[in-house]
């Protein structure tokens, strides 16, 4: 069972371009979750969608900043018009459809590293 | 709003020690508690959890934390570290609000020096 992909891994781009980054969920689980890590800080929550909707989105910077799930295809985190503070790592996880306590466990991927130059 | 507070930002100890991490929480109720490792440019391992029950709980790597209501705590320890424990430490809390929102403490960065 493949765990959390997350790609690309790392990415680098210009200020004022758009960065793009993707998230398969583990197999069977139909929920996603994403976090930024900042440099020196732990993770910080961003949003929370199940297929085809956001469930939670108060961690999201109010502009710039959308994400999706759609019925088909990975989870894209999108950031248009990226700024040098946008740098961080950016986690995806995901978690069972499932009720009771196994769906509170989430699992994590490798991450993105975005630099913005 | 809940807060996660890992009150040591660096540890050192020597191989074959023990270690203790300290995680203290803010929430009304208890929540569900967790600690994850991440190793330098990786992402996130889940060692342990606790949702109820035993108020200690063992997890992979030799790890176990014990949860103290009475302290709002949940510390991480192992009776003897290995070099390969070098890593940062994350204490975190479900927000069961919105149903899955992860609240992070900062982190502790352990070194282990042999």
């Amino acid at each position: 069972n493949a765990g959390v992909m997350q790609n690309p891994r790392h990415l680098v781009r210009r200020r004022g371009q758009e960065a793009r980054l993707r998230c398969s969920p583990m197999k069977g689980h139909s929920h996603v979750y994403w976090y930024r890590q900042l440099p020196e800080e732990g993770l910080k929550f961003m949003v929370y969608l199940q297929k085809e909707n956001i469930i939670d989105e108060s961690g999201m910077p109010k502009e710039r900043f959308s994400a999706e799930f759609p019925k088909e295809g990975p989870s894209i985190l999108r950031i248009q018009q990226v700024v040098r503070g946008d740098s961080a790592a950016y986690f995806c996880a995901s978690s069972p459809h499932s009720l009771g306590v196994g769906s509170y466990e989430q699992y994590f991927g490798p991450g993105t590293r975005l630099t913005v130059t | 709003a809940q807060s996660v507070t890992q009150p040591d930002i660096h540890i050192t100890v020597s191989e074959g020690a023990s270690l203790e991490l300290r995680c203290n929480y803010s929430y009304g109720a208890t929540p569900y508690l967790f600690w994850y490792v991440q190793s330098p440019g990786q992402g996130l391992q889940l060692l342990l959890k606790y949702f109820s029950g035993d108020t200690l709980v063992q997890g992979i790597k030799g790890f176990e934390a014990e949860f103290k209501r009475s302290q709002s705590s949940f510390n991480l320890r192992k009776p003897s570290v290995h070099w390969s424990d070098a890593a940062e430490y994350f204490c975190a809390v479900d927000n069961m609000e919105y149903g899955n929102k992860l609240v992070f403490g900062a982190g502790t960065i352990l070194r282990v020096k042999s």
